[in-house]
C-alpha cells in the first residue's frame, strides 16, 4: 500500500492567516491526490481533486498543488469555519489510502 | 442532488457479522461512472478505505480486510450493502458510504469521493 504522510499533524493559526499543509506519498502518485475537510461529528467533504482541481462549491481561498510525491493544500486567508481536520488521499493505486490528518486549530 | 444514508445495527457482538446498507437517493446508482465505496473511521482516528463496488458488480477490497468483507449492490432498491464477518473490537468505528466519482474532461482518469453519507456508528461489544 502507498503510505501518505501529512505534516504538520496539528497547526494553530489565526483568522486571516495563510496556511499550508503538506502531504507526502511513499511512492510517486503523479497527481492522483485528493484533499478533504472534516469537522467534528461530520462526514468528510471533498475540497480538491487531481491535486489542484477545486471541487464545485468550495471557496477559492482553498488551493492545491504538487505532483509526484509531494503535495500541498493552501488556505489563503483563514476563516472561522475553516478550523477542522484535513486529510489527503491518493487514488493512484488500489487500495486508496489517506493521510493521518492535520488538525487546524484556532490560535 | 445525490444523497447517501447508511443504516444498520449500532451494536454487534464479537465474532458476529456486521451488516450495513447505504441507500442512494436523488439519482440512480446505475447512472454515471462511479464506484460506491465504504470507508470507516475509529473514534479520534483516521480514515480507512474498506472497499468499493461498480454497478456491474465488480468489487475491490482492502487487502487488510479482504477475507472478511463483502460489498454488494441492489439496483432495484438503489442501495449498496456491506458485510464484515468475524468482527472484533478493532472494527468499532463510524462507517461511511461514499460515491467515488470519475472526473470529467481533463480529469476523466481520476476518482474522488465527492458525496458522503452522514455515517453510522458501529460498536463491537
Amino acid at each position: 500500500d502507498i503510505q501518505m504522510t501529512q505534516s504538520p499533524s496539528s497547526l494553530s493559526a489565526s483568522v486571516g492567516d495563510r496556511v499550508t499543509i503538506t502531504c507526502r506519498a511513499s511512492q510517486t502518485i503523479s497527481n492522483y491526490l485528493n484533499w478533504y475537510q472534516q469537522k467534528p461529528g461530520k462526514a468528510p467533504i471533498l475540497l480538491i481533486y487531481a491535486a489542484s482541481s477545486l471541487q464545485t462549491g468550495v471557496p477559492s481561498r482553498f488551493s492545491g498543488s504538487g505532483s509526484g510525491t509531494d503535495f500541498t493544500l493552501t488556505i489563503s486567508s483563514l476563516r472561522p469555519e475553516d478550523f477542522a481536520i484535513y486529510f489527503c488521499q491518493q487514488s493512484y493505486i488500489t487500495p486508496p489510502t489517506f493521510g493521518q490528518g492535520t488538525k487546524l486549530e484556532i490560535k | 442532488q445525490v444523497q447517501l444514508q447508511e443504516s444498520g445495527p449500532g451494536l454487534v457482538k464479537p465474532s458476529q457479522t456486521l451488516a450495513l446498507t447505504c441507500a442512494v437517493s436523488g439519482g440512480s446508482i446505475t447512472s454515471g461512472t462511479s464506484y460506491w465505496t465504504w470507508v470507516r473511521q475509529p473514534a479520534g482516528k483516521g480514515l480507512e478505505w474498506i472497499g468499493r463496488i461498480y454497478v456491474s458488480g465488480t468489487t475491490n477490497y482492502n487487502p487488510s480486510l479482504k477475507s472478511r468483507v463483502t460489498i454488494s449492490v441492489d439496483t432495484s432498491k438503489n442501495q449498496i450493502s456491506l458485510k464484515l464477518t468475524s468482527v472484533t473490537a478493532a472494527d468499532t468505528a463510524v462507517y461511511y458510504c461514499a460515491r467515488d466519482r470519475r472526473g470529467n474532461g481533463h480529469t476523466s482518469g481520476y476518482y474522488y469521493m465527492d458525496v458522503w453519507g452522514k455515517g453510522t456508528t458501529v460498536t463491537v461489544s
